[in-house]
């Protein structure tokens, strides 16, 4: 079956440090790849997307990379501030329309 | 609109009652979905509609039940819960085997 691993958290840094939340997939085929955040007490938002390998998402000073040879799609930015303080959730969505969930990355800013 | 809507925010219920979730969205999406999410975990899928057909039943208890009345309207119904049903439920919508968008969720305390 399809699973998404992500790094496990909780992440804290420090405001205008580096982020990166590592995310790898199993599948068959290439799934499309996605990044969702949640904060607290809300649903989740779609923070960026890539459909196909070498596909960069962007959003808001977020990417990811989907990489084929490393079924990857690591998260990064190069300056998080404290209103990024989220749960980051790595997903793939396969055949019927079903979206995997990684187990979720609690991320903590603090200025 | 990019919005997906649901009612109520919060549902506090008893084991015997019946109550039911709502959620609407007017993107024109053709493919609608239930969550479920438990603390400090990613959402589970529980059902798929597509074009306003039940699709993906993913071996759900019978005590939920879901409804789609039209393309743009999901109602889960909700009779004799258990306590280990409290959750926080997502509706989401999409185009078929595109991104999905989410609402904001019902926090459900079945007491």
């Amino acid at each position: 079956g399809n699973s998404v691993t992500q790094m496990e958290g909780p992440v804290t840094l420090s405001e205008e440090a580096f982020l990166t939340i590592n995310c790898t997939y199993t599948a068959t085929g290439y799934p499309s790849l996605f990044w969702y955040v949640q904060y607290p007490g809300e649903g989740l938002q779609l923070l960026l997307k890539a459909t196909k390998a070498d596909d960069k998402g962007s959003n808001k000073g977020f990417e990811a990379t989907y990489r084929k040879e490393t079924t990857s799609f690591h998260l990064e930015k190069g300056s998080v501030q404290v209103s990024d303080s989220a749960v980051y959730f790595c997903a793939a969505e396969t055949s019927g329309s079903r979206l995997t969930f990684g187990e979720g990355t609690q991320l903590t800013v603090n200025p | 609109d990019t919005e997906v809507t649901q009612t109520p925010k919060h549902l506090v219920m008893g084991m015997t009652n019946k109550k039911s979730l709502k959620c609407e969205q007017h993107m024109g999406h053709r493919a609608m979905y239930w969550y479920k999410q438990k603390a400090k975990k990613p959402p589970e899928l529980m059902f798929v509609y597509s074009y306003e057909k039940l699709s993906i039943n993913e071996s759900v208890p019978s005590r939920f039940s879901p409804e789609c009345p039209n393309s743009s309207l999901l109602n889960l119904h909700l009779h004799a819960l258990q306590p280990e049903d409290s959750a926080l439920y997502l509706c989401a919508s999409s185009q078929v085997n595109t991104e999905a968008f989410f609402g904001q969720g019902t926090r459900l305390t079945v007491v």
